[in-house]
């Protein structure tokens, strides 16, 4: 079965410099969260969409934003990048915005800022 | 503030006994209740959920057990398998909400 695909796998940046992570989700599946996941920590959630529209926001800075498009893909654009943002970043999906509907998560995109 | 505490970083268990994973969380607007399995190089990968209008819910060689007076609750792997061995996430979120808070993991080890 198709699972959530995430693009990069890998992402070496430099400070201040900015850095885009794709998101396909599950076909058919409307909804998209993101997580960050910092070395020895568990995963943060920092925004989610629903149908194309944030459907809730967590602990994202103001130097990120994301969207989701018309084919349900997300992207989470990071600007001027900190030390402090290499991180795994997850890509969760699932099939309706409800809290019993399972997420999904992808394999991760692992961000190394330098 | 750690809302999900999983208080036991690791947990070593021969293979056919039971694994005992624990979760404590400290908000009262948590209803819903996950664990995931992450392997490294992956995501996590979902297991068993239960809603607070449940004690228990079981799936195959997987029970989730709540206890919402405690504010607690394990999850129980019985018999364990070697394949068993990753870090355990457990994960709640809060009421009218879907986005997951997590614990700190415990990695579990079933050896032969």
């Amino acid at each position: 079965a198709a699972g959530v695909i995430q693009s990069p796998r890998h992402l070496i940046k430099e400070k201040r410099e900015t850095a885009t992570l794709k998101c396909y989700p599950i076909p058919r599946h409307d909804t998209v969260y993101w997580y960050q996941q910092g070395p020895g920590q568990d995963p943060q959630f920092l925004i989610s969409f629903y149908e194309k529209m944030q459907s809730d926001k967590g602990s994202i800075p103001d130097r990120f934003s994301a969207q989701q498009f018309s084919d349900y893909h997300s992207e989470l654009n990071m600007s001027s990048l900190e030390l402090g943002d290499s991180a795994l970043y997850f890509c969760a999906s699932s099939l309706g915005g409800a809290q019993s509907d399972t997420q999904y998560f992808g394999p991760g995109t692992r961000l190394t800022v330098l | 503030d750690q809302q999900v505490k999983q208080n036991s970083p690791s947990l070593s268990v021969q293979e056919g006994r039971i694994s005992i994973l624990n979760c404590d969380y400290t908000n009262s607007m948590f209803d819903y209740f996950l664990w995931y399995k992450k392997y490294p190089a992956e995501g996590p990968t979902f297991l068993i959920s239960i809603s607070s209008i449940k004690d228990k819910n079981e799936d195959g060689r997987f029970t989730v057990f709540l206890n919402k007076s405690a504010k607690h609750l394990s999850l129980h792997i019985v018999p364990s398998q070697p394949g068993d061995s990753a870090v355990y996430f457990c994960a709640a979120s809060p009421y009218n909400t879907d986005k997951l808070i997590f614990g700190t993991g415990t990695r579990l080890q079933v050896f032969p």
